[in-house]
């Protein structure tokens, strides 16, 4: 079966870095996204990986290892507008997205 | 600004009354997607068009249908909406379906069923 797995829920400290981690299995691969959605709003796009290592973007970053299935979002400079759910989805074979469940990121002052 | 817009943005409805969902776009993208998200989980692909053709997801209960009428609306209709279909209905649009395929979404349409 096709799965993503994410952390529920992390805490960091405004002024910091963190780094949201996600393992996947899918049938095929074909590149992956991580969107960001703040509470009852929709998703925005981030980035979009498809070959291994790391793409920068501003303060955001996001890293894949193909091989490993997986891959990292790394946050720098948050601020509390940077709280909102991170949502990491892979595209299968099919280019159909495997949408994980998020991970809510809060910030703290 | 080229965009997707969802109307209404809240629906409050009645269990077993029908409810339509509309979503417009400006971007003249040949894909539309209709996804369910409820609470803290995954958004859930109901289904799709590219240009006319329709792809219904397998699991997608027949209680949803879909019309595209046009490249520039799509319609969600929910039959006869039950307690568990309350949740955030989100359309969304891409270019194509392969590729680095962005999806921009609307807004969404957050239906409550009493």
């Amino acid at each position: 079966g096709q799965n993503i797995d994410q952390p529920t829920e992390m805490t960091a400290t405004e002024g910091a870095i963190v780094q949201i981690n996600c393992t996947y299995q899918t049938s095929g691969f074909n590149g992956l996204f991580w969107y960001q959605q703040h509470a009852g709003e929709a998703p925005t796009f981030l980035s979009y990986n498809v070959l291994d290592g790391l793409e920068e973007k501003g303060r955001f970053s996001s890293f894949l290892s193909r091989s490993k299935g997986y891959s990292y979002l790394l946050l720098k400079e948050l601020q509390m507008k940077d709280s909102a759910s991170y949502l990491c989805a892979p595209q299968d074979s099919n280019y159909q997205l495997i949408w994980g469940a998020g991970t809510k990121l809060i910030i703290k002052p | 600004d080229a965009m997707v817009i969802q109307n209404p943005r809240y629906q409050v409805t009645q269990f077993g009354k029908p409810v339509t969902l509309s979503c417009s776009q400006t971007l003249n993208h040949n894909v539309m997607y209709w996804y369910q998200q409820k609470s803290s989980q995954a958004p859930k692909l109901l289904f799709h068009y590219y240009d006319k053709d329709f792809n219904n997801e397998a699991d997608t209960p027949d209680n949803f249908q879909s019309r595209r009428p046009n490249t520039s609306f799509c319609f969600l209709d929910i039959r006869s909406p039950g307690l568990g279909d309350a949740a955030m209905y989100l359309c969304a649009t891409s270019i194509e379906v392969s590729g680095a395929n962005v999806l921009t979404f609307g807004a969404g349409s957050r239906l409550t069923v009493l």
